[in-house]
């Protein structure tokens, strides 16, 4: 079954915690990126990945850090610097100059 | 700086009535152009994408867009809608697919409620 998968579906994040997001792709992509979706916002993009072992921000990288160590996947922790971070978040890939594929999504919520 | 603009944040439509959803963009030259589709707690589909040739292009479900150069406009239409195609759609642009720096930038979005 091929695709991008994102655990888990739904998150909770206690005050000062950090929680990372998994974002797995068996497509044989090689960028990745992460998006941040608030109602009536629609999507932010948080940090992207063009290659293993490289990662650039995007537009609302603050309070947040990424991971590239394989192909497959790009986690993403979301930070005790990250003061507002209930949303919901999606992971994408792209495969050379085809378009961006999304992930099921991620639902955080503080506690 | 670059921006999409989906001026209706809900539309309501009757079922088997035409739609029309509204996207503009401020860039510099023509990006590339998408539309997506988003159901209540679920990822992002993609409806269809505009990168150069025709400017009319045919897409997933029905589904047809048109690139308007001289209003910077990338307009969703369905000539008949279905209750099925109630969701959020976003329209999307990018400077440089596969090689650019910046990822997609998203419209708001639009709500779309189908009426029985």
């Amino acid at each position: 079954d091929g695709g991008i998968t994102q655990s888990p579906k739904y998150l909770f994040r206690k005050e000062g915690q950090n929680v990372t997001l998994s974002c797995e792709q068996n497509l044989n992509h090689d960028a990745m990126y992460w998006y941040r979706q608030d109602p009536g916002q629609g999507l932010r993009l948080i940090y992207y990945s063009q290659i293993v072992n490289d990662f650039q921000k995007g537009d609302i990288a603050e309070g947040y850090s990424v991971s590239r160590e394989k192909k497959e996947s790009f986690p993403l922790t979301v930070t005790s610097a990250q003061k507002n971070p209930t949303a919901f978040y999606l992971c994408a890939t792209r495969g050379g100059l085809e378009t961006q594929y999304f992930g099921p999504g991620t639902r955080l919520l503080v506690l | 700086a670059q921006s999409v603009t989906q001026p209706d944040i809900h539309i309501t439509v009757s079922e088997g009535a035409s739609l029309e959803l509204r996207c503009n963009y401020s860039y510099g030259a023509t990006p590339y152009l998408f539309w997506y589709v988003q159901s209540p707690g679920q990822g992002l589909q993609l409806l269809l994408k505009y990168f150069s040739g025709d400017t009319l292009v045919q897409g997933i479900k029905g589904f047809e867009a048109e690139f308007k150069r001289s209003q910077s406009s990338f307009n969703l239409r369905k000539p008949s809608v279905h209750w099925s195609d109630a969701a959020e759609y976003f329209c999307a642009v990018e400077m440089f697919p596969g090689g650019g720096a910046d990822g997609l930038t998203f419209g708001k979005g639009t709500h779309l409620i189908i009426q029985p």
